[in-house]
């Protein structure tokens, strides 16, 4: 059981935006950064967001992230079909002294 | 350009110990931490500590406490993880991901991953 909520699937037609949620407790995202990263099929994780919502060098704006309170979300704007991948939020656990993932949101693109 | 190299597949006993290498380059290796985060098939990532190359000091996950073991030889920009007494549940991809220095310490770029299997 992970720490971290996330819905398993979400999916939009190409164009649309899609919101994917990350709820955690007070131990972690309540208090520390949140991040979001992408994995490709058969690829390594891809940090998309970090520090809640940071965008690293080289990450398109159709990616943004926000969060209140223990809950987050990513936003996936104009929805692409390069964007079918699974999505995994993460974060500090001062409880656990550790970095968590959650269970992964797989983004179909219909 | 980055780059981080692991190590290949390895097939292991249980009971078992493994060691996997990545190898940095292309950057300032002892301005990094580097993580571990391994991925069971069809689940999430997750972390196992880091190790900062520069003191070699580590930080591991409560759930590996005295099983893994990471360090790092910087003349050859290379760090390892060692996870003993294996069992069937350790098989998983196992990753090395540098963080972004001082911008954020957070697993940023990632190796290409390595396989391990566990199986008697």
């Amino acid at each position: 059981q992970s720490v971290l909520t996330q819905p398993p699937s979400a999916s939009g037609t190409p164009g649309q935006r899609v919101t994917i949620s990350c709820s955690g407790s007070t131990s972690n995202v309540g208090s520390n950064y949140v991040y979001w990263y992408q994995q490709l099929p058969g690829s390594a994780p891809k940090l998309l967001i970090y520090k809640d919502d940071q965008r690293p060098s080289g990450v398109p704006d159709q990616f943004s992230g926000s969060k209140s309170g223990i809950s987050a979300s990513l936003a996936i704007s104009g929805l692409r079909s390069e964007a079918e991948a699974d999505y995994y939020c993460a974060s500090w656990d001062d409880s656990l002294a550790g970095y968590v993932f959650g269970p992964g949101t797989k983004v179909s693109v219909l | 350009q980055v780059q981080l190299v692991q190590s290949g597949a390895e097939v292991k006993k249980p009971g078992a110990s493994v060691r996997v290498s990545c190898k940095a380059s292309g950057y300032t290796f002892i301005g990094h931490y580097v993580h571990w985060v391994r991925q069971a098939p069809g689940q999430g990532p997750e972390w196992m500590g880091w190790i900062n190359p520069n003191s070699g000091d580590t930080t591991y996950a409560q759930k590996f406490e005295g099983r893994v073991t990471m360090t790092r030889v910087t003349f050859i920009n290379t760090v390892y993880m060692e996870l003993s007494s294996l069992r069937s549940d350790d098989t998983a991809v196992y990753y090395c991901a540098r963080d972004q220095g001082h911008v954020d310490t957070a697993p940023y770029m990632w190796g290409q991953g390595t396989l391990i299997t566990v199986s008697s």
